[in-house]
């Protein structure tokens, strides 16, 4: 069965305390690598795509690396406006774009 | 920038009543997925189509969940009859093959 795993559920970062979250996958025919953020009373909001192990892509403090079995999205000195739940979400290649999601990442930046 | 609409944002009802969320997808797009996120389950996957074909909907329970596309425009989800157990954020997404999926603000549903 295809899995989708993030860690940590929840990371409270000081403003400007640079961290990590990971997304860990098990599925075959990884087509794409999809990672949102979605804010309270919002739906999730595109970040980044990624399609193949080593590639990576960057979007003002946040860069999304992946590899083979994971993908880790990279905060570089974290501001309060950074606050979010972050999922991650994986398209199967058998599955007609059909998204696999995580159950996210709560992160909390504080002044 | 043009967005995925969902109404109502907002419902809350009685049990046994039907239920019905709708979605305005991104002009142009041809894929319309309906999701349902709770504390315990996430983000499931309840049905998409795709240029208004149904593709999947075995994410529904299909005794009392029905998802339709009338028109390019409009894809509706119905719920008939309440439980409980439904009360979630249901959020609609839409999309081209290919493509990142672009998410509505969703309803949130309380049935009491």
């Amino acid at each position: 069965e295809d899995q989708v795993t993030q860690s940590p559920e929840a990371l409270r970062l000081q403003e400007g305390e640079s961290s990590s979250l990971n997304c860990s996958y098990t599925v075959s025919g990884l087509r794409g690598l999809f990672w949102y953020r979605q804010d309270p009373g919002k739906g999730p909001e595109f970040l980044f795509t990624l399609y193949s192990a080593g590639e990576e892509k960057e979007k003002e403090r946040l860069k999304a690396t992946l590899t083979k079995k994971e993908s880790f999205l990279h905060i570089t000195a974290p501001k309060p406006e950074d606050s979010a739940t972050y999922l991650c979400a994986v398209q199967v290649g058998s599955t007609l774009g059909r998204l696999y999601f995580g159950r996210g990442t709560q992160l909390t930046v504080w002044p | 920038d043009a967005r995925v609409t969902q109404t109502p944002r907002h419902k809350v009802t009685e049990m046994g009543q039907e239920v019905t969320m709708r979605c305005q997808p991104i002009l142009g797009h041809n894929t319309v997925f309906w999701y349902r996120q709770t504390m315990m389950q996430g983000l499931e996957l309840l049905a998409y189509f795709r240029n208004r074909a149904p593709l999947d909907d075995s994410g529904m329970p299909k005794d009392r969940f029905s998802a339709e596309m009338p028109d390019a425009t409009l894809a509706t989800l119905k719920i008939q009859p309440s439980e409980p157990r439904d009360s979630a954020v249901y959020f609609c997404a839409s999309g081209l093959e290919g493509k990142p999926q672009h998410f509505g603000d969703g309803t949130r549903l309380s049935i009491l």
